[in-house]
């Protein structure tokens, strides 16, 4: 299958400071990626969909200042949580749908875990 | 509003044994249907993608059947092994966005 990259896969940071994660497509052109957000022992919880070269799409409850993302190219999305506080500690994972693609497959980053102290 | 639910939320069993891990939805109305595995603090890896005009997907011991007017998933695991322990998660594609379950976690134990 395609192949999604995040970086980085796990950071520490104090609060108050902005972290930013990438995630690529490394094999195929990504026209949408989604950002997920996991608590432990919980399931997913869709945060935005980003579509390259437009403004991303939050799910309601989600902070657009704080979860800042970009999708500048069809392949490499970011997430730049700001002013990170601990109850951002959490597993960011992403998710790219190809620009070819026609079976509506998503692929999966590794996650990325952050957290704040 | 999409809910997606999967029962049972863990479950525990010897190796060998077949299983049966179900995914039900309120909205019939999905794109396609996607069985995930993830193992303890990484991403997730797909399983099967069953299109909403399909009825099973198939993969090495592994089978996934779609009843979309019912609003069910099952994924059946046949002679299972410890190496298979990790929490199975189902997704429903809805228009652009993919709605997750509540997860299974199982563990198959020598």
């Amino acid at each position: 299958g395609a192949v999604v990259s995040q970086h980085p896969s796990w950071v520490i940071c104090k609060s108050g400071t902005s972290v930013k994660i990438e995630c690529r497509s490394l094999d195929f052109q990504a026209t949408t990626m989604f950002w997920y957000r996991q608590f432990p022992k919980q399931s997913l919880m869709l945060m935005a969909t980003s579509n390259e070269g437009s403004k991303a799409t939050y799910e309601q409850g989600v902070e657009k200042d704080k979860f800042l993302i970009n999708h500048a190219s069809l392949t490499l999305s970011t997430l730049t949580v700001t002013s990170a506080h601990p109850e951002d500690s959490s597993f960011y994972i992403c998710s790219a749908l190809g620009l070819a693609e026609n079976t509506g497959e998503l692929f999966f980053g590794e996650g990325s875990r952050l957290t704040v102290l | 509003k999409q809910e997606v639910t999967q029962i049972p939320a863990a479950l525990s069993v010897p190796e060998g044994e077949n299983l049966v891990l179900n995914c039900s939805f309120t909205d019939s109305a999905i794109y396609n249907l996607q069985w995930f595995r993830q193992d303890p603090g990484k991403g997730l890896t797909s399983l099967l993608l069953i299109q909403s005009s399909q009825r099973e997907q198939t993969s090495g011991r592994l089978n996934a059947s779609l009843d979309k007017s019912s609003g069910r998933s099952t994924l059946y695991i046949a002679a299972s092994q410890p190496g298979d322990s990790a929490t199975y998660l189902c997704a429903v594609r809805v228009a652009d966005k993919l709605i997750f379950g509540t997860g299974t976690r199982l563990q198959v134990f020598p």
